[in-house]
């Protein structure tokens, strides 16, 4: 079965600070990794993807990500974090062996602070 | 490219009562997903269709869940008998069966209360 742990609930940062989200996986077969935004009382937004290839993934809005295959994580990362970065993340997964359903992570509260 | 919608945004309702979701998919977009979530969790994975075939499910879509994709173009899901536990966040998501393209667009999603 395929899992994906956010260990931090919540993470704050203030402005021009560089921001990063956690996340580590679990999947039998190869991963297909997701980082999705979801500001209130809207729906998730997707940012980024790693597939295949260079283990930096660039996205939307200055995100990027790190694939690291030995230690099963894909932590989100920006340098310098704004105050509108501040919203819930998650992180999913896709195990192109098990179907195409993604399996989230727990999220993790992200507040930049001016 | 209008997005996912879903309607409507907001379900109150009483237990016992059946209630009806709609999700309209980005147009070009031949798989759709319908996920449920909690306060404070992360989506849940409730069942996907490609065009109008339900190809999976998953075991928290009891028997009184059905969904439906009739023409493979919107999607309906409805819970018979709603419980309290039902209450939750319906998202609906929809994905291109394009290689390299595996992102799901998420729909703001409907929000149901249970009294």
């Amino acid at each position: 079965a395929q899992s994906v742990a956010q260990p931090e609930d919540q993470v704050n940062v203030a402005e021009g600070n560089p921001l990063t989200v956690k996340c580590t996986y679990s999947v039998s077969g190869n991963p297909y990794l997701f980082w999705y935004v979801q500001y209130p009382n809207r729906g998730l937004q997707f940012l980024l993807k790693y597939i295949t290839g260079d283990n930096l993934v660039k996205g939307s809005y200055g995100f990027e990500a790190e694939f690291n295959k030995s230690q099963t994580s894909f932590h989100l990362k920006k340098p310098s974090a704004l105050v509108s970065d501040s919203a819930l993340y998650f992180c999913a997964v896709r195990d192109w062996a098990a179907g195409n359903k993604l399996t989230f992570g727990g999220g993790t509260r992200v507040l930049v602070k001016p | 490219d209008t997005g996912v919608s879903q309607n409507p945004r907001h379900k109150i309702t009483k237990r016992g009562q059946n209630v009806t979701f709609r999700c309209d998919p980005i147009s070009e977009h031949n798989r759709l997903y319908w996920y449920r979530q909690t306060l404070g969790q992360g989506p849940e994975f409730l069942t996907y269709f490609q065009n109008e075939a339900q190809l999976e499910k998953s075991r928290l879509l009891s028997d009184r869940f059905s969904a439906e994709r009739p023409k493979g173009s919107f999607s309906t899901l409805e819970i018979q008998r709603t419980e309290q536990g039902d209450s939750a966040m319906y998202l609906c998501a929809s994905s291109l069966a394009l290689s390299g393209s595996y992102e799901q667009y998420f729909g703001p999603g409907t929000r149901l209360t249970v009294t």
